[in-house]
């Protein structure tokens, strides 16, 4: 079964800094792919970048990119110039694609906290 | 383009009750997958439905069921509830078969509290 890991349960960071958080995750399967996925307090989850792990280049979204790293099997998450509206829980989530079949396997969350 | 809409935000029941959720998909996605996310926790899937059929499940108890309709609209019951089911349930939708470029869309959750 696949796990996905966050050994971050919370991080901080002050304002037009920049904060990685980080994400592990277990799989046999060569084809797949990684998401990071923002929940602030109104709940709404909210895709912030996606990978695909047949590529190697990194994602990135405007403030926001990954280092992708398919051996280690790790996949962290890069806020640059950090703002206010930046707090909100972040979710790691791996899916095994099959045509069609792809469910989300998270991990448990790291609370992002920004400060002026 | 309407994004995916579930009903109602909340909801309270009692033990052994029975409860519907309900949830509109993204405009032009086909698929619903349903998640759990207890308080404090990551969302686990429950299932998913295409085709108005149930395409996969999670590890979820018979307790936990489901309905999709033609206009892609789906439902999530939960009979005989127990307090462990208190917990935000989550709708996501994607367009489905034969696309690799899936990504789910999440609806903004239904708050179900077991007293």
């Amino acid at each position: 079964a696949q796990t996905v890991t966050q050994s971050q349960p919370e991080m901080s960071v002050q304002e037009a800094e920049t904060v990685t958080l980080s994400c592990t995750y277990d799989t046999s399967e060569s084809d797949y792919y990684l998401f990071w996925y923002k929940q602030p307090p109104s709940r709404q989850m909210i895709l912030v970048i996606r990978q695909e792990a047949y590529k190697q280049q990194n994602a990135t979204e405007n403030r926001f990119s990954v280092n992708f790293q398919k051996a280690a099997k790790s996949f962290s998450l890069k806020i640059s110039d950090s703002q206010l509206g930046d707090a909100a829980m972040y979710f790691c989530a791996y899916a095994w694609v099959l045509p069609g079949y792809s469910t989300l396997t998270f991990g448990k969350g790291t609370m992002l906290l920004v400060s002026p | 383009d309407a994004g995916v809409t579930q009903s109602p935000t909340h909801l309270i029941k009692t033990r052994g009750q029975q409860v519907t959720l309900r949830c509109s998909p993204k405009s032009g996605h086909d698929t619903v997958s349903w998640y759990q996310q207890a308080l404090g926790q990551g969302p686990q899937f429950i299932f998913q439905y295409y085709e108005e059929e149930e395409r996969q499940r999670g590890n979820f108890p018979d307790r936990f069921s489901g309905h999709q309709f033609p206009n892609y609209s789906s439902e999530l019951n939960v009979n005989a509830l127990l307090l462990g089911d208190s917990a935000l349930y989550l709708c996501a939708s994607s367009l489905g078969q034969g696309l690799s470029t899936d990504t789910q869309y999440f609806g903004p959750g239904t708050r179900l509290t077991v007293l």
